[in-house]
């Protein structure tokens, strides 16, 4: 079984500092991992994602993740926050193996960028 | 082009009615999922679908739910006998296969029973 926890419900920021969005997943065989963002009324967008090649991954709109292993992360940031970040933001988590084609997706933290 | 269609956007039924929700994938994805959205349970799979066959229905919650997918294409998710406890957001994905593979995501049905 493999599940995903988001540290965090709701993260506040202002606009110009640094975004940290924590992901944290088990998972009994190597993990693929995604970031999806959600505004609202809109379904889900894809971020970036892990597929085991480099583990500092780059996304659209400036955010980068980086998985490690160790410590079993996944955490997203963004040096600069722009107030169109502001939205619902999921981590999610796959198989790399059998049942691959299974999203299990962290509650969300929802983004609020402060002028 | 054109990404993956929800329809309706929104419905709202009285308890214990049926409803469809259908779900056009981006032309050419021969995977699709149907995904359950609400507050106390975020975001939950519910049926995986390779072309017309579903070989995980593992997620649907009760015999109430079925769905189905004609031509490899359009999916409709059928609720039947609704209840409260059905009130969300069913989200619908696609991609061109399984596993790494991206899923797209349509804006989703919301459904409220009351």
């Amino acid at each position: 079984a493999q599940s995903v926890t988001q540290l965090g419900s709701h993260v506040s920021v202002s606009e110009g500092a640094l975004v940290l969005l924590r992901c944290n997943y088990s998972s009994s065989v190597p993990p693929y991992l995604f970031w999806y963002v959600q505004y609202p009324n809109q379904g889900l967008q894809l971020l970036l994602k892990y597929t085991s090649a480099a583990t500092l991954v780059k996304g659209i709109n400036g955010f980068e993740a980086e998985f490690k292993k160790s410590e079993t992360s996944f955490h997203l940031t963004k040096p600069s926050a722009h107030m169109s970040d502001a939205a619902e933001y999921f981590c999610a988590v796959s198989n790399s193996g059998g049942s691959n084609y299974k999203l299990t997706f962290g509650k969300g933290t929802l983004l609020t960028v402060n002028p | 082009g054109a990404g993956v269609s929800q329809s309706p956007s929104n419905k709202v039924t009285e308890k214990g009615k049926d409803v469809e929700l259908r779900c056009d994938p981006i032309s050419g994805h021969t995977a699709l999922y149907w995904y359950r959205q609400s507050l106390g349970q975020g975001l939950e799979f519910l049926i995986y679908f390779q072309g017309n066959s579903a070989p995980d229905k593992s997620g649907l919650p009760s015999d109430r739910f079925s769905a189905e997918r004609t031509g490899g294409s359009v999916s409709t998710l059928t609720i039947q006998r609704t209840q409260q406890e059905d009130s969300a957001v069913y989200l619908c994905a696609s991609s061109l296969g399984q596993g790494k593979n991206i899923q797209y995501f349509g804006a989703g049905t919301r459904l409220s029973v009351l």
